[in-house]
């Protein structure tokens, strides 16, 4: 069965470090991947996705993730942090190989950047 | 380009009540998914609709069912409603599923008194 699993429900960072938000999966099959944030009371946004390829992929508001096969992570991050970067953050996964199946999300993991 | 747009933002019913939530994708976007987001159980997937058709369906009792119409727009209906019913329903539509990314409502949030 898939699953996703993030690790952290919580994630303090300072404004200016750099930040990582940790996700690794499990699938049959290889793994379409994905990043969304939530803000208060909002839908979730699309961040960045990662299907084939380069490892590293970048997406939106400078964040970047990178996929390790060898550990099925799907690690987020973004090298200097910003306060309006404080959000919940949710990673997905999808069997890919052209297969239909539902995206599967993760239990999130809220940030906070602190000033 | 319009969003995927939720009607109604918020509801509040009793329960024993029904509830019919509706979804408008993207222009273009055939599959339409639906998803439960509650404090506890984070985000649970309900059902995904793909030209008319279910094409994927979670672990929700049968008092959740959708539907699709041709113009793609999507309804759930929740009957007999339970006070765990409360949650955010977010709708999210995507060209096609598989490697295309889902665009996410702003959600209705309903509340079962």
């Amino acid at each position: 069965a898939q699953s996703v699993a993030q690790p952290e429900d919580q994630v303090n960072v300072a404004e200016g470090n750099p930040l990582t938000v940790k996700c690794t999966y499990s699938v049959s099959g290889n793994p379409y991947l994905f990043w969304y944030v939530q803000y208060p009371n909002r839908g979730l946004q699309f961040l960045l996705k990662y299907i084939t390829g380069d490892n590293l992929v970048k997406g939106s508001y400078g964040f970047e993730a990178e996929f390790n096969k060898s550990q099925t992570s799907f690690h987020l991050k973004k090298p200097s942090a910003l306060v309006s970067d404080s959000a919940l953050y949710f990673c997905a996964v999808r069997t890919g190989g052209g297969s239909q199946g539902n995206l599967i999300f993760g239990k999130g993991t809220k940030l906070s950047v602190k000033p | 380009k319009a969003g995927v747009t939720q009607t109604p933002r918020y509801l509040i019913k009793t329960r024993g009540q029904q509830v019919t939530l509706s979804c408008s994708p993207i222009s273009g976007h055939r599959s339409v998914s639906w998803y439960q987001q509650t404090p506890g159980q984070g985000l649970q997937f309900l059902f995904e609709y793909f030209s008319e058709t279910q094409r994927n369906k979670g672990n929700f009792p049968g008092r959740f069912s959708g539907r699709q119409f041709s113009n793609s727009r999507s309804e759930m209906n929740v009957s007999t409603l339970e006070l765990g019913d409360s949650a955010l329903y977010l709708c999210a539509s995507s060209l096609d599923g598989g490697d295309t990314e889902a665009f996410f409502g702003q959600g209705t949030r309903l509340t079962v008194v």
